[in-house]
């Protein structure tokens, strides 16, 4: 099964802060990527498909670049709202994999 | 509206069985493949599986072939899973979601299965 490890496991920032979180995969999963956030007591909810592609309703500050082993999600300018916990899905082959997930948590 | 209503919670002892429907409404069923997800609490999402409501094709994880079974009934628009033999790591919420293209767009709200001696 393809492997993606997810990082930082935690982050600490501000409002207004500028943050990247990185997903590297195993093997060359092209741009089979989503990103889905996650608050408590709810089930994730999908923010970027293919690697890039923002979900309509999600907010611009957030955005996502990479393809093949390495992926990143950015949020340009931190809200409140934002703090909470965020994994990676790839889907590349009939297996779907999650991220570790990533803590973003308020300075 | 696109839902997805899940059965309520569970509390079984080791060993046993539990099943967990997901009954979907504001879309044609057997027109997306729906999965199914665990999350153990404090831990990230495990993708578990997927079924194709058409021809009842299924995909299993590795870790949980031989324990589950994803079944649906296409008269009522509803998926199904199984999980057989529990043991006490097995204590999560399950999800289903369905498979939009390139990734999980409608999910369900989660059922509380505790596994308890």
């Amino acid at each position: 099964d393809i492997q993606m490890t997810q990082s930082p496991s935690s982050l600490s920032a501000s409002v207004g802060d500028r943050v990247t979180i990185t997903c590297r995969a195993s093997q060359d999963i092209r741009n089979d990527l989503g990103w889905y956030q996650q608050k408590p007591g709810k089930a994730p909810k999908r923010l970027i498909h293919a690697a890039s592609s923002l979900e309509s309703g999600v907010p611009s500050r957030f955005s996502g670049s990479g393809s093949g082993t390495e992926f990143t999600l950015t949020i340009s300018s931190l809200q409140p709202e934002d703090f909470t916990t965020y994994y990676c899905l790839q889907h590349n082959s009939y297996h779907i994999t999650f991220g570790q997930g990533t803590r973003l948590e308020i300075k | 509206q696109v839902q997805l209503v899940q059965s309520g919670a569970e509390v079984k002892k080791p060993g046993a069985s539990v099943k967990v429907s997901c009954k979907t409404s504001g879309y044609t069923f057997i027109n997306y493949d729906i999965n199914w997800v665990r999350q153990a609490t404090g831990q990230g999402p495990e993708w578990m599986g997927w079924m194709n409501p058409k021809s009842g094709k299924t995909g299993y994880a590795q870790k949980f072939r031989g324990r589950v079974t994803m079944t649906r009934d296409t008269s009522i628009s509803t998926a199904y899973m199984e999980l057989s033999s529990l043991i006490f790591e097995d204590t999560a919420v399950y999800y289903c979601a369905r498979w939009a293209v390139d990734d999980l767009d409608y999910w369900g709200q989660g059922t509380l299965v505790t596994v308890s001696s």
